[in-house]
């Protein structure tokens, strides 16, 4: 089973509209939970962080985390095609150093 | 780019031959990490670092191997590169409230 699972897409939203992008993750001592953004030819780029149930909002990004359930979403509102990317989910266990990844979920925002 | 300088950017190498990748951070961060990242499989850690000279394996190390003899410099060597080598790699430095990931420019490795 592998440690953050993530849907791979493509997820496609029109511009303007909320896109929903989901993880999961296999360990119930995860502690820490971000999100990354990552376009194409660059490397990943921290846009959330959350540790605590429930949502953390900043500007059109919302982080929701629910462990009890062990699953984190990550909601972009008002999309733009500057979204436009590949979107890493990643964890960190409560125990130790290391931080597991998703896959990774493609979005593109259509003009 | 939080201080951290990967090099080369781009290498090209053949299959059999040892390579070395250089990480440089200037902020004095005690962990250290290398991830390679294939398409299908996301980001895996190879190796991280969590001081001088102290080191730990990740989920991919078998033919990687590091070395870290000063704070600011972590080296990943491919002792005999192989065409399964071929990826991007990222060098990482935990920072900041949280001590969250952060990324370098990342270095293409092509073994052919």
């Amino acid at each position: 089973q592998k440690e953050v699972e993530q849907n791979s897409g493509p997820l496609s939203v029109p511009e303007g509209a909320i896109a929903s992008l989901n993880c999961t993750y296999s360990d119930r001592g995860s502690q820490s939970f971000f999100w990354y953004r990552q376009y194409s030819g660059k490397s990943p780029e921290l846009i959330m962080f959350i540790y605590s149930n429930g949502d953390k909002e900043d500007g059109r990004f919302t982080a929701q985390l629910n462990k009890a359930s062990q699953y984190v979403s990550l909601l972009i509102r008002d999309s733009q095609p500057s979204d436009s990317a590949t979107y890493l989910c990643a964890v960190i266990r409560n125990t130790g150093n290391q931080f597991y990844f998703g896959t990774g979920t493609s979005l593109t925002v259509i003009p | 780019d939080a201080g951290i300088t990967q090099s080369p950017r781009h290498k090209v190498t053949e299959t059999g031959t040892p390579v070395t990748l250089r990480c440089h951070q200037t902020e004095n961060h005690r962990y250290m990490y290398w991830y390679r990242q294939d398409p299908g499989h996301g980001l895996r850690l190879i190796h991280y670092s969590y001081g001088v000279k102290d080191t730990d394996k990740g989920e991919v190390s078998d033919g990687y191997s590091v070395s870290r003899s000063k704070t600011e410099d972590f080296l990943l060597t491919l002792e005999s590169a192989t065409s399964s080598q071929t990826s991007v790699y990222f060098c990482a430095i935990r920072a900041g409230l949280g001590e969250k990931l952060f990324f370098g420019s990342g270095t293409q490795l092509s073994v052919l």
